[in-house]
């Protein structure tokens, strides 16, 4: 079945240091990949996504490219901050009736000072 | 922000009481989806809607059920409340049907306890 693999955190970092948080999805058929954050006490928000292959999805500083030969998706900052400290989630989804997305378990961020 | 309220946003019960979380939208979206958040577990699906009396199963639905008799609101019931079903409760909403691949958006989220 359809699924999403990231990796478990929690991951700490000082403050302008580079940031990869790693994905990889299994699925039949092309899916559109989402990378979604989660700030403390709130409701996810959509940062990136792409919906082919080879698309770079790009906010905030944050990137992630769809890579179809690895079916994946990392997520990546050149200098993180203490504000991006949150729970990142990569996703997948199918255009279809019901438009359900699968999740994967989290990532955990913590940016020190 | 998407228009979603969630509510009530923190509650506390009793094993074995029936339990109604509602979710609100404004923006007329089609697609409603209720979720649990566990640790470890990231987010499942309990029940979704794609329309007015049209909801379906998710990955967890066993001893929720779901109504949705107008487009703005979704409710999710619990109908003898369990500590297992003590979780962070998301509401999320999307275009759906026409607009491929629509992102979800977000409520900020219910927490129950069950006690």
């Amino acid at each position: 079945g359809n699924s999403v693999t990231q990796m478990e955190g929690p991951v700490t970092l000082s403050e302008e240091a580079f940031l990869t948080i790693n994905c990889t999805y299994t699925a039949t058929g092309y899916p559109s990949l989402f990378w979604y954050v989660q700030y403390p006490g709130e409701g996810l928000q959509l940062l990136l996504k792409a919906t082919k292959a080879d698309d770079k999805g790009s906010n905030k500083g944050f990137e992630a490219t769809y890579r179809k030969e690895t079916t994946s998706f990392h997520l990546e900052k050149g200098s993180v901050q203490v504000s991006d400290s949150a729970v990142y989630f990569c996703a997948l989804s199918f255009k279809n009736r019901d438009d359900k997305i699968i999740f994967g378990k989290g990532t955990r961020l913590h940016i020190l000072p | 922000d998407a228009g979603i309220t969630q509510s009530p946003r923190h509650k506390v019960t009793e094993t074995g009481t029936p339990v109604t979380l509602r979710c609100h939208q404004t923006e007329n979206h089609r697609y409603m989806y209720w979720y649990r958040q566990d640790p470890g577990h990231g987010l499942r699906l309990i029940h979704y809607s794609y329309g007015v009396k049209d909801t379906d199963k998710g990955e967890v639905s066993d001893g929720y059920s779901v109504s949705r008799s107008k487009t703005e609101d979704f409710l999710l019931t619990l109908e003898s409340a369990t500590s297992s079903q003590t979780s962070v409760y998301f509401c999320a909403i999307s275009m759906g049907g026409q607009t491929p691949n629509q992102p979800q958006h977000f409520g900020d989220g219910t927490r129950l306890s069950i006690l």
